[in-house]
């Protein structure tokens, strides 16, 4: 079936360093991609999304691009900030399916120290 | 201000004993989900709802009921079937239409005693 594998954290950044998280999805169809948030004791937030292949996602800094080549869709920002420690997800949407059944990664606990 | 709200933040369940989480959402939206999330684990669904009394078993419903009475609100019941229920577990509604988005409550952590 679809999965998604997103590299193991945590990860640990000082502030304005340059962030990667890996993200590699396995989907019988076109999916859509996204890239979540979860900030301590929330839920989560939708940060970015891409529908179809070399579309770039973008949002606060962030970016992910849906290569449908090497089926990943990397989250990248330039300079992160302390306010950008939390956990992040990528997922995918099954194709045709509603974007409520989604299936997520394990996530990647990011942490900034100033 | 428009949202979703899920009750308690915190939740005690003893032996034996079933219990019901709280989702309600005044966005007016028809779908609306539960997950789990346990540490290291990402989501995983347990039930779905695409509309009023109506509902469908996700990857994990085995040990929780839900039911779906009113468009607004969603309970998630994990019973005493269930015999890990220690997680964080998240409700959602999707907005639907060109534009769909996922709108995720802040939560309900659920331990053992």
């Amino acid at each position: 079936g679809d999965s998604v594998t997103q590299m193991e954290g945590p990860v640990t950044l000082s502030e304005e360093a340059f962030l990667t998280i890996n993200c590699t999805y396995t989907a019988t169809g076109y999916p859509s991609l996204f890239w979540y948030v979860q900030y301590p004791g929330e839920g989560l937030q939708l940060l970015l999304k891409a529908t179809k292949a070399d579309d770039k996602g973008s949002n606060k800094g962030f970016e992910a691009t849906y290569r449908k080549e090497t089926t990943s869709f990397h989250l990248e920002k330039g300079s992160v900030q302390v306010s950008d420690s939390a956990v992040y997800f990528c997922a995918l949407r099954d194709y045709g399916g509603s974007q409520g059944n989604l299936i997520f990664g394990k996530g990647t606990k990011l942490s900034v120290k100033p | 201000d428009g949202g979703i709200t899920q009750s308690p933040k915190y939740l005690f369940r003893k032996e034996g004993q079933n219990v019901t989480l709280s989702c309600e959402q005044n966005l007016n939206h028809d779908a609306m989900y539960w997950y789990r999330q346990d540490p290291g684990q990402g989501l995983r669904l347990i039930y779905y709802s695409q509309i009023v009394n109506d509902f469908q078993k996700g990857d994990i419903a085995e040990g929780y009921s839900v039911s779906r009475e009113k468009k607004e609100s969603f309970p998630l019941t994990v019973t005493s079937a269930q015999k890990n229920p220690t997680a964080f577990y998240l409700c959602a509604s999707l907005r639907q239409g060109g534009n769909e988005k996922l709108f995720f409550g802040s939560g309900t952590q659920l331990s053992v005693l």
